[in-house]
């Protein structure tokens, strides 16, 4: 089993829905969450970051972490098609990276649709 | 500000030959990361540096693969003898000490091995 699961997709929705990603893990450590977005050919950009379990909310996005069932989301409102990139989740068990770095899922690739 | 600076952005190198790649981190970011993305394998985690201290190696790939970082700020990573798996994007990152989990990637080097 590996450490971080996500659905590659590709996921396609029409303008202006609700998007939902996800990712679960296995190991109980991570404490920190990360969200990036990842446009084709360029690096990863950091979009939530949050820690321990609850919401966060930044403009049209919301970052959910519930650690009991080793479970996070990231939700879109009122998709646009800018939006159209590969979602990578990360994860952490210190405050540092550190020596272990980030664990990341493979990424799930969004499309919408105008 | 400036953010992660990585040069060269392609790199197209014959098997066998050694290659350096070099990554500038936000100015303050005392933390420096190298990863490395391949097709179908997500972001794997390569080496971490914390100011000047000495890194882990434990995460690179092979004893083909060393870094360095000069004065607290730009790291250079080296393949010798490059071989074709080792084609790949390899992301440079970098954080606070206090805020590891904060990570803040460059564009990347895409390396193709031929």
């Amino acid at each position: 089993q590996k450490e971080v699961e996500q659905d590659p997709g590709p996921l396609s929705v029409p303008e202006g829905a609700i998007v939902s990603l996800n990712c679960t893990y296995s190991n109980s450590a991570f404490q920190y969450f990360m969200w990036y977005r990842q446009y084709s050919r360029k690096g990863p950009e950091l979009l939530m970051y949050t820690y321990s379990s609850g919401n966060k909310e930044d403009g049209r996005f919301t970052a959910q972490v519930d650690k009991s069932s080793k479970y996070i989301s990231l939700f879109i409102r009122d998709s646009q098609p800018s939006d159209s990139a590969t979602y990578l989740c990360a994860m952490s068990g210190r405050s540092g990276g550190g020596a272990d770095g980030l664990t990341f899922g493979k990424g799930t690739h969004l499309i919408i649709q105008p | 500000g400036a953010g992660v600076s990585q040069s060269p952005s392609n790199k197209v190198t014959e098997k066998g030959k050694d290659v350096e790649l070099r990554c500038d981190p936000i100015s303050g970011h005392t933390a420096l990361y190298w990863y490395r993305q391949s097709l179908g394998q997500g972001l794997e985690f390569l080496i971490y540096f914390q100011g000047n201290s000495a890194p882990d190696k434990s995460g690179l790939p092979s004893d083909r693969f060393s870094a360095e970082r000069t004065g607290g700020s730009v790291s250079t990573l080296t393949i010798q003898r490059t071989q074709q798996e080792d084609s790949a994007v390899y992301l440079c990152a970098s954080s606070l000490a206090l805020r590891g989990a904060e990570q803040y990637f460059g564009p990347g080097t895409r390396l193709t091995v031929t």
